[in-house]
């Protein structure tokens, strides 16, 4: 049982370049999410989704799309990525309300 | 709005006991509690509801009190395994429907020998 799945685990870009993170539970989550986690700074919200379909802002969502493909897979891009977007990359599942949030490894992020 | 937690580190011996707050300037729902040891994901501990609950996972217990908007965490007799940085979790709406979890900004704990 994989859990949540992110790829890739380390990634180093050029400033103006573009990139996909991906993401993938195999729990059948109705909820997804993206976190950003910079020293000091906690876990902080990109993008959400409560269901296949739908999409919605977090707290630091300039900067970033988001695709949910199916109930399993849930993709962020970055269109032109800029230094500020350095940062640990978290994705997280759940089955709804009030349960239990499962993240996956982490994406470390370098962007020179 | 991002929960507030205190303090921001505490470093501890072992068998000593500590508390970590958690609060928010919204009314409450429900409050989710995570630990995340260095570069690794963070794990789900527990989530106290509305009604002032108490609950543990290991010798960690938390309270939750939703007139006072805050929760705390309570780690007793404290082992080298409890270091890490603990996270609260609040969703942003008071309904049933939670939505979006936003945390705080972590309390690191040190457990030495």
């Amino acid at each position: 049982n994989a859990g949540v799945t992110q790829t890739p685990k380390f990634q180093v870009l050029k400033t103006g370049q573009s990139m996909t993170l991906q993401c993938a539970q195999d729990m059948n989550h109705n909820s997804m999410y993206w976190y950003r986690q910079d020293p000091g700074m906690g876990l902080r919200l990109i993008y959400y989704s409560a269901s296949e379909g739908t999409t919605d802002k977090g707290e630091v969502p300039n900067g970033y799309n988001v695709s949910r493909l199916n109930k399993r897979e849930f993709s962020l891009r970055l269109e032109s990525a800029a230094p500020s977007q350095t940062s640990v990359y978290f994705c997280a599942s759940r089955i709804g309300s009030d349960q239990p949030q499962h993240f996956g490894d982490g994406t470390r992020l370098s962007i020179l | 709005q991002q929960p507030v937690q205190s303090p921001q580190a505490v470093i501890l011996r072992e068998g000593e006991d500590a508390v970590i707050n958690c609060s928010s300037s919204k009314a409450l729902y429900s409050v989710h509690w995570y630990r995340q040891k260095h570069g690794e994901a963070p794990v789900f501990l527990m989530i106290l509801l509305k009604g002032g609950e108490q609950k543990g996972h290991e010798k960690i217990s938390a309270s939750f009190n939703e007139k006072k908007q805050q929760s705390s965490l309570y780690l007793t007799a404290s082992q080298l395994s409890y270091s890490g940085t603990y996270f609260c979790g609040t969703p942003t709406r008071t309904s049933s429907n939670t939505g979006k979890l936003i945390f705080g900004q972590g309390t690191t704990l040190q457990v030495k020998p």
